[in-house]
């Protein structure tokens, strides 16, 4: 069960876009469309940001975009605000003799 | 509104067990599945566990295969995990999170967490 690799930390000004990427293997993110993406703030519970790589749930941003390639998937921000600064998580289902949830080591954003 | 509130973390030695709580309100609890993810101090989100809407299907990650138990009383609109066996490693901030769709639309909803430190 190895987490995902996602960059350690990133960087933007505001108004600024920025990508985070997230890898994983054939038996996870590129044999499913089942990638999620979780906002962080410190001392806070994660937020849903995006699911099945793509999908944002009601209320959450339009400057917040996913896509996936092969075994990678991306969180996109555009517009930087202050307030995304926080920490990101993507997650993946993935399956071996029985399912489960993985997830990616967290991205530190930094907005400067 | 949706609400999960976590309860039941605290100190324990390590080898002893701790039984946690969520509890479920604002939704039809017995239609989700339900998770638990946990945050070490200063860690990234590891997920732990998760049970179907109905506890027929239970899922675990390797490291608490055989010592932790997920149970669900839909009666009490209540989500448990039993922790026994417990190893200093084990230390996090345990999260209850209500499943979008069964395993592959992500967490939609989350409590605030409950801490659990395995120390002697």
């Amino acid at each position: 069960q190895s987490a995902l690799t996602q960059p350690a930390s990133v960087s933007g000004s505001p108004g600024q876009s920025i990508t985070i990427s997230c890898t994983g293997t054939s038996s996870d993110i590129e044999d499913y469309n089942y990638v999620s993406w979780y906002q962080q703030h410190p001392g806070k519970a994660p937020k849903l940001m995006i699911f099945e790589v793509s999908n944002r749930p009601s209320g959450v941003s339009h400057r917040f975009s996913g896509s996936k390639s092969a075994n990678t998937a991306s969180l996109t921000i555009s517009g930087l605000q202050a307030e995304d600064e926080a920490d990101y998580y993507c997650s993946s289902y993935t399956i071996n003799t029985t399912p489960y949830v993985v997830f990616g080591g967290g991205t530190k954003l930094t907005v400067l | 509104q949706v609400q999960l509130v976590e309860s039941g973390g605290g100190v324990v030695q390590p080898g002893r067990s701790l039984r946690l709580s969520c509890a479920a309100s604002g939704f039809t609890f017995s239609t989700y599945g339900m998770h638990w993810v946990r945050q070490a101090p200063g860690k990234g989100l590891e997920w732990v566990a998760v049970i179907s809407y109905d506890g027929s299907d239970k899922y675990y990650t390797d490291s608490v295969k055989g010592r932790f138990t997920i149970s669900r009383d839909n009666s009490k609109n209540t989500l448990y995990l039993q922790t026994n066996s417990l190893r200093t490693e084990d230390t996090a901030v345990y999260y209850c999170a209500r499943d979008q769709q069964w395993l592959v639309s992500g967490n939609d909803h989350w409590g605030q967490g409950t801490l659990v430190i395995v120390s002697s």
